[in-house]
């Protein structure tokens, strides 16, 4: 099935040490988004690709950079993780000009714990 | 701009009783109007969407919502819970013709009784 799809599931990495998260998926879908999620809250929109066009939100730290070397690739860096940035890491993507307008179909998220 | 305002961090019913999370919203053009639902340790899956035409939308595993414009609501039901109901429910709005990028709600938590 097209899915979205998010390795690893699980992320342990230690105060400090760079981390890549990595976002996949099959819909053929123009927009990435990549959002961060603590416990009980809503998803917080870090950026996103409007095909190669990066948006990167007003709040983000400069922490947190993003690549996107093909249409179906996408992925999160955080350059020196700290306790604060350990949360669920969730990829979504859209197609605003398609027929499912702007629905978001999102990935099963990467847990990231920062030791 | 758009904004969305769910009532209530969570909700509690019994197995067979009625859901009912509420969500207001705030557009300045015609809205798009949608709930997901996220388990835990899941990503967010689409329930159901308001796009267009009929403004009672069913979705899936049972939930329906209507549009209510002159109220500015897009409430969630359920007419009877399951245990498998709970989860963490999110109300989202984005605008036709406008930003394609939706704004949540902060999310209501949906708990299940025996």
């Amino acid at each position: 099935d097209a899915m979205v799809i998010q390795n690893p599931r699980y992320q342990v990495t230690q105060f400090g040490k760079p981390v890549t998260l990595s976002c996949s998926q099959t819909l053929n879908h123009n927009v990435m988004y990549w959002y961060q999620q603590k416990s009980s809250q809503a998803p917080k929109l870090l950026f996103h690709y409007y095909d190669k066009d990066f948006n990167n939100e007003a709040d983000t730290p400069d922490n947190f950079q993003s690549r996107r070397p093909n249409t179906s690739f996408c992925f999160l860096d955080i350059r020196s993780p700290g306790l604060g940035d350990a949360a669920m890491y969730l990829c979504a993507t859209s197609m605003p000009s398609g027929p499912s307008t702007d629905t978001q179909y999102f990935g099963p998220g990467t847990r990231l714990t920062v030791l | 701009a758009q904004s969305v305002t769910q009532l209530g961090s969570h909700v509690s019913v019994s197995e067979g009783a009625l859901v009912l999370l509420r969500c207001n919203y705030s557009s300045s053009v015609p809205p798009y109007l949608f709930w997901y639902v996220q388990y835990p340790n899941q990503g967010l899956q689409l329930l159901l969407k308001y796009t267009t035409g009929a403004t009672l939308v069913k979705g899936i595993n049972g939930f329906e919502a209507e549009f209510k414009k002159s109220e500015t609501s897009f409430h969630l039901t359920k007419p009877s819970a399951h245990m498998s109901d709970a989860a963490e429910y999110f109300c989202a709005v984005s605008e036709k013709g406008g930003s394609y990028i939706p704004t949540f709600g902060r999310g209501t938590s949906l708990i299940v009784h025996p």
